[in-house]
């Protein structure tokens, strides 16, 4: 168990729908990460979140947004869903910027 | 940042050693190396992180030349277990994206 809980684990969805995410990070993290992983897939950056800032932003569509909360949640919302967007999203978080990231067991999106 | 290539598969047995090399040519100062560890359908891992020369933890070596272009993760006696994928990153800690490549699948066999 990494501590890094993401809800739900299995989302079923209809094109065009708008679902959120949702990442709790470890205790005391204050950075938190997305990443999208598509089948057989590497692991896109997203965006991160530091103590309640964007930080960083990599390959995110516009209809995908998140936002870190002042409780260090954070939470991932996609829009407009696409058959494409179906994927494992995966939340990590970390103490400051360090190398050492911890991950959720991810989401899975499945849209139909 | 730093652009990592690895090799896109490897083939082991049981008990080997397996070595994983990292070229990372335009790596900063103030980078660090870190490999990722991810089994299907699950997150990423941390094994181990360097700076340069040898780190060694319980899982796995890291070797880094004086020069750092490079790097290689090594595990001592590969099970069937350790078939996942590994990505090697580079990263100044200080940075803001933790950006993983292409990786590389190991497949253990008995």
């Amino acid at each position: 168990d990494s501590g890094v809980t993401q809800t739900p684990k299995h989302l079923i969805t209809a094109t065009g729908q708008r679902v959120t995410l949702r990442c709790s990070p470890r205790s005391g993290d204050l950075s938190v990460y997305w990443y999208q992983q598509s089948l057989d897939q590497g692991l896109q950056f997203l965006i991160q979140y530091y103590n309640g800032e964007e930080r960083a932003k990599g390959n995110i569509l516009e209809r995908f947004s998140a936002q870190q909360f002042p409780d260090l949640h954070s939470e991932l919302n996609l829009s407009s869903l696409e058959l494409g967007d179906s994927a494992l999203y995966f939340c990590a978080s970390s103490v400051s910027g360090q190398a050492e990231a911890f991950f959720g067991q991810g989401t899975r999106l499945t849209v139909v | 940042l730093a652009k990592t290539t690895q090799p896109i598969s490897m083939d082991s047995y049981e008990g080997q050693e397996v070595n994983i090399t990292c070229s990372h040519n335009n790596i900063a100062t103030n980078d660090y190396i870190t490999w990722y560890q991810q089994f299907p359908s699950q997150g990423p891992r941390f094994i181990i992180q360097g700076y340069k020369t040898k780190v060694t933890n319980e899982v796995a070596s890291l070797f880094i030349p004086a020069d750092r272009k490079s790097s290689t993760l090594s595990l001592p006696r590969v099970s069937l277990s350790d078939t996942a994928v590994y990505y090697c990153l580079v990263m100044d800690t200080g940075r803001r994206a933790l950006t993983f490549g292409s990786g590389t699948r190991l497949q253990v066999q008995p």
